[in-house]
């Protein structure tokens, strides 16, 4: 079956420009996270979706950084006003939350942002 | 969440068993432990979880001392595709938020 998917995979920007990341959960997955993953650094959460709802908005790094999501399915992250700072691999993640594996979370490939 | 302490690097040979240990003292008894492992460049990759008993799957096996304050991953038969970070988490049963916090890991290098 599908897994989670996220594009671009790759993505160079100027300073001060606007970035949009997507992600694909996987069919059926009510729960969806963003992570990102700068260099030499662990995994940091930035924002958790129940549904279209995000009653975790605890990571996200500044007001310049917004995310929704769509039809409890497709969810976009948008960086506004970039900066070098933000360069990472940005990560998202779905779970089923019910069965056996409610919270087990299944993670896309991640999105590449570098910015210039 | 409890947080938890692992060794920084690890190395084991192409064959053998990879013993990956966990401390976790401060766990609650509404806290799984879950293994997730980063393969270089790929996003990571769930292996197992456990709440008190020991568990196996075709990945690999859990072992939880019984008062739950410590861990070991086992990969039975390490191969090269093995390498990779391992992450040892600690999270509540359908945890607010369901977020993950990650540490530093283990870096396993399987070699030949």
């Amino acid at each position: 079956g599908a897994g989670v998917s996220q594009s671009p995979s790759n993505k160079v920007t100027e300073k001060g420009k606007d970035v949009e990341l997507r992600c694909d959960p996987i069919s059926g997955h009510t729960a969806l996270y963003w992570y990102r993953q700068s260099l030499g650094q662990g995994l940091e959460f930035l924002i958790y979706f129940q549904g279209n709802s995000a009653p975790d908005k605890s990571g996200l790094p500044s007001d310049r950084f917004s995310a929704e999501r769509t039809g409890g399915s497709v969810s976009t992250l948008t960086i506004q006003r970039t900066q070098q700072e933000d360069s990472a691999v940005y990560l998202c993640a779905s779970s089923p939350r019910t069965g056996e594996r409610a919270d087990t979370q299944y993670f896309g490939p991640g999105t590449r942002l570098t910015v210039l | 969440d409890a947080k938890t302490t692992q060794p920084p690097s690890m190395d084991c040979a192409e064959g053998r068993a990879a013993n990956l240990p966990c401390n976790h003292s401060t766990i609650s008894g509404n806290e799984y432990v879950y293994w997730y492992r980063q393969i270089h460049s790929q996003g990571p990759q769930y292996i197992i979880h456990g709440l008190k008993n020991n568990e196996t799957n075709e990945m690999a096996s859990l072992i939880i001392t019984e008062d739950r304050k410590s861990s070991t991953l086992i990969l039975p038969h390490a191969t090269l595709r093995d390498t990779a970070v391992y992450y040892c988490i600690v999270s509540r049963i359908y945890n607010q938020g369901g977020k993950l916090i990650f540490g530093q890991g283990t870096e396993l290098s399987v070699k030949p």
